[in-house]
């Protein structure tokens, strides 16, 4: 149980392009999703955090603009990256889980390794 | 702000061996932790839970403990495996997960 798929897995795109990555939780439904950024030889850093109905809270220094995170329902969250440039560059994560946070594992997805040219 | 410091930074072992894994952490004001492996490029597996009201958790040959007032926690592995072989991260929770650079394990036959 407590399955998170995130697609998709890998995306190499041309400088300037938009870039959207899905979280779905599969087997149970997820109040809450995390987006995380992971940059080579570093821990992971939270982005933001999602409820689903809710407008994103972003963590301080990342752009909300720029991190567009949508949480329509509560399987699916979607993290999209605008106008992406080489900085850009990461792999990107998510995490969901269910009832009141902080009492509840977060159960992650398999990432997106993002490559911007 | 908290830091969370994972030692060793990486470990190689031959299999049978038992490990010990540790985290420290310097705000003690923490819901739970949380243990995870991570498998190279790929996302996070969860291994272990704990409140902050729990001394340990097990699962199978993992055993974690946490001692929350002096920011500490350890991740245990009996008999270690080469399947075993990734990296661990800790993770304690105060209003956000706060993630270690993690220990690199290698079991090797």
């Amino acid at each position: 149980g407590a399955v998170v798929s995130q697609h998709p897995s890998r995306v190499i795109c041309k400088s300037g392009t938009s870039v959207k990555i899905e979280c779905r939780s599969l087997d149970f439904q997820a109040t809450t999703m995390f987006w995380y950024r992971q940059f080579p030889k570093q821990s992971l850093m939270l982005m933001a955090t999602s409820n689903e109905g809710s407008k994103a809270t972003y963590e301080q220094g990342v752009e909300k603009d720029k991190f567009l995170i949508n949480h329509a329902s509560l399987t699916l969250s979607t993290l999209t990256v605008t106008s992406a440039h080489p900085e850009d560059s990461s792999f990107y994560i998510c995490s969901a889980t269910t009832g009141e946070i902080g009492y509840q594992p977060q159960h992650f997805g398999d990432g997106t390794r993002l490559s911007i040219l | 702000k908290q830091e969370v410091t994972q030692i060793p930074a990486a470990l190689s072992v031959p299999e049978g061996e038992n490990l010990v894994l540790n985290c420290s952490f310097t705000d003690s004001a923490i819901y739970n932790l949380q243990w995870f492996r991570q498998d190279p490029g790929k996302g996070l597996t969860s291994l272990l839970l704990i409140q902050s009201s729990q001394r340990e958790q097990t699962s199978g040959r993992l055993n974690a403990s946490l001692d929350k007032s002096s920011g500490r926690s350890t991740l245990y592995i009996a008999a270690s495996q080469p399947g075993d072989s990734a990296t661990y991260l800790c993770a304690p929770w105060a209003d956000k997960l706060i993630f270690g650079t993690g220990t690199r394990l290698q079991v090797f036959p």
